[in-house]
Formats: C-alpha cells, structure tokens, sequence
C-alpha cells in the first residue's frame, strides 16, 4: 500500500535552533516529492520539490534531502524563526494511473521566542 | 503569481442542508481538485477534474459531487450534509504534469450541526 509517513509528529524548539523533519514513503513507482507549508488556517505552500535523481534542494532556510534507495526524505530548517511555526507536509507523487498524490500526516512545529 | 480563491472561509451549515463550496483558479490550469483535511488523517482526495466536465472520484468520494463547467471554477457539493462532513476543505489547482506543483486555496472550515 502506498503511504507516506512523517516524524516527530510535532517538535517545538527555540528560535535560532536547528531541527530537522523526517519523512518515509512506500509509494511505487515514485515521480518526486514535495515539502509543503501550512501556516495554520490556510493552505499549503510549496517549499521544494525533488526528483529520483536529485538528492538535495534548499530554498532558503530550508534544506530538502532525499534517499531514493531507503525512501527517506528529510526538511532541515536552518536558524528556526518564529514564523517558521506551521505544519509541514511531505506529499510523494507516483507515476502510476491519470493523478496520485499521497499525502503525510504532517509534523506541528512550533518555535519559541 | 497563481491564485486559488474558495469562496467562504468560515462555513456553518445545518444537517441535511445543501452545500456548495466554490473554487476558481487564474492561471488556465487544467487539473483541478478538492480534498479535505482533518486532524491525525492528513489531505484526503475526494474528486478531482482534468478537464472542464471531466471528473473522477478521489478516495473519499461518497457523500460528495462535483462540477467543472468552466475550466476556472469547480465546485464541490455536499448534497445533505452530515455532521461527519464537518472538515476543513481544501481546493488546488495544477498544471497537468507530474513535476508541477499544486497550488493550494485558503481553504474553508465547513461545521455541519
């Protein structure tokens, strides 16, 4: 069964303070995946995305890992600001029939001043 | 920039009622979807659309229709709503490859009492 699955499944940390979400996937055959913003009561924003072949993509802050051999991903945020609380969702896109996007649970971050 | 409109934020319906939730996009994508999102289960797909007047069902399809007469607009309905349909509903749109990413609306809380 396709399924994608995130930890922690919330994380609060200190602002300036590194931390780093995980993402599992069993999705076959993998087209790429995605990490998505979600401030609270709005919808979800693309932070990157990555493909079989690439390993690593930063926006900013924010640095994306994939290992397409484990099926592991990970979203490491850089220096936390306070606007970095939201929830993060890891989304694995397959090849298989006309659409499929699966979607993680997401991790509730949230950073202290 | 792209922009998804929903056209309530805030919803409060009553058992058994109707209800229609409006999406319009601005960018001329053709793949359009609504998907609900309710704590510990992650986005849930209930329709999604390719093409004006083309639908198929997500995996959450029952209780719910859709409509896509214009290929800016599709809406959900909710034909008597129940309580368990209380959920926040998201509306994206994309553009109808694997690597685009979807763009998220600010999505409606809808409570059914």
């Amino acid at each position: 069964k396709n399924q994608v699955e995130q930890s922690p499944q919330s994380l609060i940390i200190l602002e300036g303070k590194n931390c780093t979400l995980q993402c599992n996937y069993t999705v076959s055959p993998f087209s790429n995946l995605r990490w998505y913003k979600q401030d609270t009561g709005r919808g979800p924003v693309s932070l990157t995305i990555m493909t079989f072949s690439e390993n690593t993509k930063s926006n900013g802050r924010y640095t994306a890992t994939l290992d397409a051999d484990t099926k592991q991903s990970s979203l490491h945020i850089t220096a936390s600001q306070l606007s970095d609380s939201a929830s993060y969702i890891c989304v694995v896109r397959s090849t298989s029939g006309t659409y499929k996007y699966i979607f993680g649970t997401g991790t509730r971050l949230k950073v202290l001043a | 920039d792209v922009k998804v409109t929903q056209s309530s934020r805030y919803l409060v319906k009553r058992t058994g009622e109707k209800v229609f939730l409006e999406c319009v996009q601005d960018m001329d994508h053709e793949n359009m979807f609504w998907y609900r999102q309710d704590p510990g289960l992650g986005l849930r797909l209930i329709y999604f659309s390719y093409d004006v007047k083309m639908k198929e069902k997500g995996d959450i399809p029952e209780g719910y229709s859709v409509s896509r007469e214009k290929k800016e607009r599709f809406s959900l309905i909710l034909e008597s709503a129940s309580t368990n349909q209380t959920s926040m509903y998201l509306c994206a749109s994309s553009l109808d490859s694997p690597s685009y990413e979807q763009y998220f609306g600010p999505g409606t809380r809808l409570t059914v009492t």
